[in-house]
This record gives structure tokens, sequence and C-alpha cells, in this order.
């Protein structure tokens, strides 16, 4: 069965430090990765995936993420945060239903970056 | 293109009434999800269709929960009869699914229930 976790409910950051907020999964196969963002009283946005080719996957206002097949992780990254980019964060993998896709989520990060 | 519209955005209803979620998919996608999100339970998967077929209903929590596709564009999910535990935010979300692939949902706004 496929799945995925976040390790940490949440993560507290410094503004202008480097930020990461981890997942792992587990899938039998390549896995497909995504990464979601949830601002307050909106629903998820959509900041990059990787399904193929290059481990490091840059996305929306300056995250990237590392995909590591050794590790089963798919860690989100961005090298200085912002004040802004405080919000809830989620991971997703591919998961199968009835011989089609569909997304499985992790439980959420929540982001706090303080000034 | 205005994407996914759910509407109403917040209800506030009495328990043993009858709600009706809506939900307009982005123009050209093929897949609506129904999601369901509270403090407690996290972001589940209620429902999803594929080309307006039902394909996994398995997260629909009991009986009183419905949904519909009527037409490639829009969804209800119904309640009936709603119960205070139902009190949550329901999103819908839209994608264009491709054989063997998987492309990324886009989020309607949410409708938050308040069942009293």
């Amino acid at each position: 069965a496929q799945s995925v976790a976040q390790p940490e409910d949440q993560v507290n950051v410094a503004e202008g430090n480097p930020l990461t907020v981890k997942c792992t999964y587990s899938v039998s196969g390549n896995p497909y990765l995504f990464w979601y963002v949830q601002y307050p009283n909106r629903g998820l946005q959509f900041l990059l995936k990787y399904i193929t080719g290059d481990n490091l996957v840059k996305g929306s206002y300056g995250f990237e993420a590392e995909f590591n097949k050794s590790q089963t992780s798919f860690h989100l990254k961005k090298p200085s945060a912002l004040v802004s980019d405080s919000a809830l964060y989620f991971c997703a993998v591919r998961g199968f239903s009835g011989g089609y896709n569909k997304l499985i989520f992790g439980a959420g990060t929540r982001l706090a970056v303080h000034p | 293109d205005a994407g996914v519209i759910q509407s109403p955005r917040h209800e506030v209803t009495e328990m043993g009434q009858e709600v009706t979620l809506r939900c307009k998919l982005i123009s050209g996608h093929n897949s609506l999800f129904w999601y369901r999100q509270t403090m407690m339970r996290g972001l589940e998967l209620l429902i999803y269709f594929n080309n307006n077929v039902p394909i996994d209903d398995s997260g629909m929590p009991e009986d009183r929960f419905s949904a519909k596709m009527p037409n490639a564009s829009f969804s209800t999910l119904k309640i009936q009869p709603s119960e205070p535990r139902d009190s949550a935010v329901y999103f819908c979300a839209s994608s264009l699914l491709l054989a063997g692939g998987l492309n990324e949902q886009f989020f309607g706004p949410g409708t938050r229930l308040t069942v009293l």
C-alpha cells in the first residue's frame, strides 16, 4: 500500500534562514510525489511535483524539493524563509484505486516563520 | 479561468437538516475529488469521479453522505440528515487524469460547514 509520512507537526524557522519540511514515502514502483501548501482559510495550492528526471525539483514561490530514492524521502526546502511562507504544507504520493490514480496526502506540517 | 468554484462558502445548519454542497470543475478537467478537513482527522478523501463515474467512494463516512456528478462540469455532495460531527471544511478538487498518469489537483476555496 502507498503511504506518506510527515514526521513533524510543526517547524519553526527565523526569517531569512533556510527551511526544510520533511516527507518520507512508501510505494511500490516509481513514486509520483507532490507538495501542496494551504494558507489560512484557503484551499490547497500545488507547489511542485516529481515524476521522473532530476532529483531536485523547483516549484512555486522559490520552493524546491529533493527526491532521494535510497532514503525514500522528498523533503521540501527553501534557501531563505519569509514570514509569508507561514502555512500548512502537505506532501502527497500517487496511490491506486479501482485502476485509477489518486493522491494520498500526509497529515501536514505547519510552518511558522518568525521575524 | 475562474478555477474550481464551490458554493456556499459557509453553511450553518441545524442537526437533522439536509445540506447540499456544490462544486464546478475547471473547464477541460475530467476528474473531481471531494475531501473533508478537520483538526482531528486532517484531510480525508471522501469520493472521486473520473469522467462522471464514481471510482472510489470508500472514504464516504456513511449512508447519510451521497455525491453525484450529473454532468462533466458539476458535482454535489449531500448530507442527509446532518449531524454535529459532520462539521468540517469540505473541499472539492479538479484534475485532468490521463491514462497511467497523474496531474496535480486544483482545489476550490472550500465550504465551511457548521452543524449545530
